[in-house]
């Protein structure tokens, strides 16, 4: 069965440190987000593509955050430097529509980060 | 700005009793609405999707409805079982997806 495919799966890293998170979306599917999800909150999301473009990343610290969909298929998610309060899951998550019509979205199984 | 409500934030049932697990949205000009399953530590699984033409959608032992009107869909897991228990989320998609912040269901056997 097809899956959303994320790594890794687990991170520790020292304040003001870089981080680096990988997702490779489900075969075929245009649109393409990361999220944050606290612990006991529901996901925000940082950042939507649209094959290589991005839609939406309003929500996205640009300071420090920065994400890439180069060819339009798999992305990374960097983190510059590492904050305490960046400790959370980073989601990943593909759709086979676009725009509003995304319909059903599939997630991975999440990058934890803790932040020393 | 789209709120999105899950209440109660837990729940504990016995073992063959059925579920009810509600969600409330604020702005009732949506495109669809997901039900999604966590267990911890883990990413979210799709359970289900209705659009906003549906009134219900229906998946094995589970049971969505959505009345748009009203701003709520709720969610009916029939005849529960210890692995149901999870944290179960709603997502509501008015262009953009706005997450609640989950149920946390522990069916006791």
């Amino acid at each position: 069965e097809a899956e959303v495919a994320q790594s890794p799966r687990y991170k520790i890293t020292e304040k003001s440190q870089a981080v680096a998170f990988w997702c490779d979306p489900i075969s075929g599917h245009a649109t393409l987000y990361w999220y944050r999800q606290i612990l006991g909150q529901g996901p925000e999301l940082l950042v939507q593509f649209q094959d290589e473009s991005v839609v939406d990343d309003s929500q996205l610290p640009k300071d420090r955050f920065s994400a890439e969909r180069l060819k339009g298929v798999d992305s990374t998610l960097k983190i510059q430097p590492a904050e305490l309060g960046d400790s959370a899951m980073y989601l990943c998550a593909s759709s086979p529509g676009q725009g509003a019509s995304t319909g059903e979205l599939f997630f991975g199984e999440g990058s934890r980060l803790t932040v020393l | 700005k789209q709120e999105v409500t899950q209440i109660p934030a837990a729940l504990s049932v016995p073992e063959g009793e059925n579920l009810v697990l509600n969600c409330s949205f604020t702005d009732s000009a949506i495109y669809n609405l997901q039900w999604f399953r966590q267990d911890p530590g883990k990413g979210l699984t799709s359970l289900l999707l209705i659009q906003s033409s549906q009134r219900e959608q229906t998946s094995g032992r589970l049971n969505a409805s959505l009345d748009k009107s009203s701003g709520r869909s709720t969610l009916y897991i029939a005849a529960s079982q210890p692995g149901d228990s999870a944290t179960y989320l709603c997502a509501v998609n008015d262009y953009k997806l706005s997450f609640g912040a989950g149920t946390t269901v522990t069916v006791r056997a």
